[in-house]
């Protein structure tokens, strides 16, 4: 079956300008979350949906937000976009048999 | 923040040899995972193990998990070139669905 898909791959904002990122996990996965990584602070926990309800929210500041929708595809939106927003950020969905993640390739995030 | 810690946090070794890093953590958990991560990809799901288990392996791995210690170590044996890649323990701490990934190891190869 198909993999987690993110879109887009890659994508350069300039500050202060606001970006959706897209992610449809594995069918059948109902669970969804999102992750930024940066060579600094490495993997942070953003949110987690489950059944289009928020489940967990990492600390991250009120820009950044997330949504699922009634087929489990979510989307996370970040505005007034920071320098240092500029991460891979990963979505993964989750075997609701295992709690083993699926990642996707990530969206690749450039803010200038 | 991190939940995890791994150890080293960069690790090169000649092909052939075995690989060890280390995960530690910070609160009781349900499980701990490890995945890997080519660069600038997703990560990849490489084995999970239980609260209430102490040892597992898959293939060429090998995970040892300390709920005392609060400690994990992964073992790749006879490494090979396409093992290259950092590898990040996760833990889902009791009562919480949130998996938390720890620093990660950056594994080096050498041909």
């Amino acid at each position: 079956k198909a993999g987690v898909t993110q879109t887009p791959r890659y994508l350069i904002k300039t500050r202060g300008q606001q970006v959706t990122l897209s992610c449809s996990p594995i069918s059948g996965h109902r669970s969804v979350s999102w992750y930024q990584q940066t060579p600094g602070q490495g993997l942070q926990f953003l949110f987690e949906y489950f059944s289009e309800t928020q489940r967990n929210k990492g600390n991250f500041p009120g820009r950044f937000s997330g949504r699922q929708f009634s087929n489990s595809r979510s989307e996370m939106n970040v505005s007034t976009l920071e320098l240092g927003d500029s991460a891979l950020y990963l979505c993964a969905s989750t075997d609701g048999n295992t709690g083993e993640l699926f990642f996707g390739e990530g969206s690749r995030l450039t803010v200038l | 923040s991190q939940q995890g810690e791994e150890d080293p946090q960069a690790l090169s070794i000649q092909e052939g040899e075995n690989a060890t890093m280390n995960c530690s953590y910070k609160t009781s958990i349900n499980n701990l995972q490890w995945y890997r991560q080519n660069s600038g990809r997703g990560l990849v799901h490489l084995i999970l193990i239980r609260s209430n288990e102490r040892e597992k392996h898959s293939g060429r791995l090998r995970v040892t998990l300390d709920t005392s210690k609060k400690s994990s170590s992964l073992l790749i044996t006879a490494s090979r070139a396409a093992d290259t890649a950092s590898y990040f323990c996760a833990t889902d701490a009791s009562g919480n669905e949130k998996l938390t990934f720890g620093t990660g190891t950056r594994l080096t190869i050498i041909p």
